[in-house]
């Protein structure tokens, strides 16, 4: 089975520092690897996604995640960090073939002023 | 504009009064899918569908029905509802699985009482 962790349940950091949520993932075969980011009182919108190819995925917003295949690992960056940023983050995976995205317990950014 | 619906928002029911929530896509997707969102939780995938007429049990499936008649339409069904199944539920669609990405809708918060 399929699974995802996300290790910290609240990170903060103080805006204009850089941040780092992480992500780690089991899965059979190649792994398709999701971030989601779900501001309050609102649906998941995507922010970025690994298919294949380059490590460094850049998405939206300035986010950008690495890929760690030897890690198992998904990490979601931003060199500076935005008050705007604080919400909540999740990191997802799909095995191939799977049909089911699973998603991990999310991960509450908070960016003091 | 490209979105998932969702219908009601907000609902308030009682212990075994059956309810429907609708979920509508416009994307012509093919893929839909409900989840429930609890704290610490993360998103735990209810049912999924891959097409008209074809729809699997996902992670959480107990006490829920679907029904995929229409390509756009993935009503979620609670023939009897009990107080547990209080959470935040959301549709996602995306064209269909693999890499391809989830849109998600708005989200309905439920409370059985």
């Amino acid at each position: 089975a399929q699974s995802v962790a996300q290790p910290e349940d609240q990170v903060n950091v103080a805006e204009g520092n850089p941040l780092t949520v992480k992500c780690t993932y089991s899965v059979s075969g190649n792994p398709y690897l999701f971030w989601y980011v779900q501001y309050p009182n609102r649906g998941l919108q995507f922010l970025l996604k690994y298919i294949t190819g380059d490590n460094l995925v850049k998405g939206s917003y300035g986010f950008e995640a690495e890929f760690n295949k030897s890690q198992t690992s998904f990490h979601l960056k931003k060199p500076s960090a935005l008050v705007s940023d604080s919400a909540l983050y999740f990191c997802a995976v799909r095995g191939a073939p799977a049909r089911q995205l699973t998603f991990g317990s999310g991960t509450q950014l908070t960016v003091l002023p | 504009e490209a979105q998932v619906t969702q219908n009601p928002r907000y609902l308030i029911t009682v212990t075994g009064k059956k309810l429907t929530v609708t979920c509508s896509q416009n994307m012509n997707h093919e893929y839909m899918s409900w989840y429930r969102q609890d704290p610490g939780l993360g998103l735990r995938q209810i049912y999924y569908s891959m097409n008209v007429e074809v729809t699997d049990k996902g992670d959480v499936p107990e006490g829920y029905k679907v029904s995929r008649k229409e390509k756009r339409n993935f009503p979620l069904i609670l023939e009897s509802p009990s107080p547990n199944q209080t959470s935040l539920y959301f549709c996602a669609s995306s064209q269909r699985t693999g890499s391809e990405t989830q849109y998600f809708g708005p989200g309905t918060r439920l409370l059985v009482l």
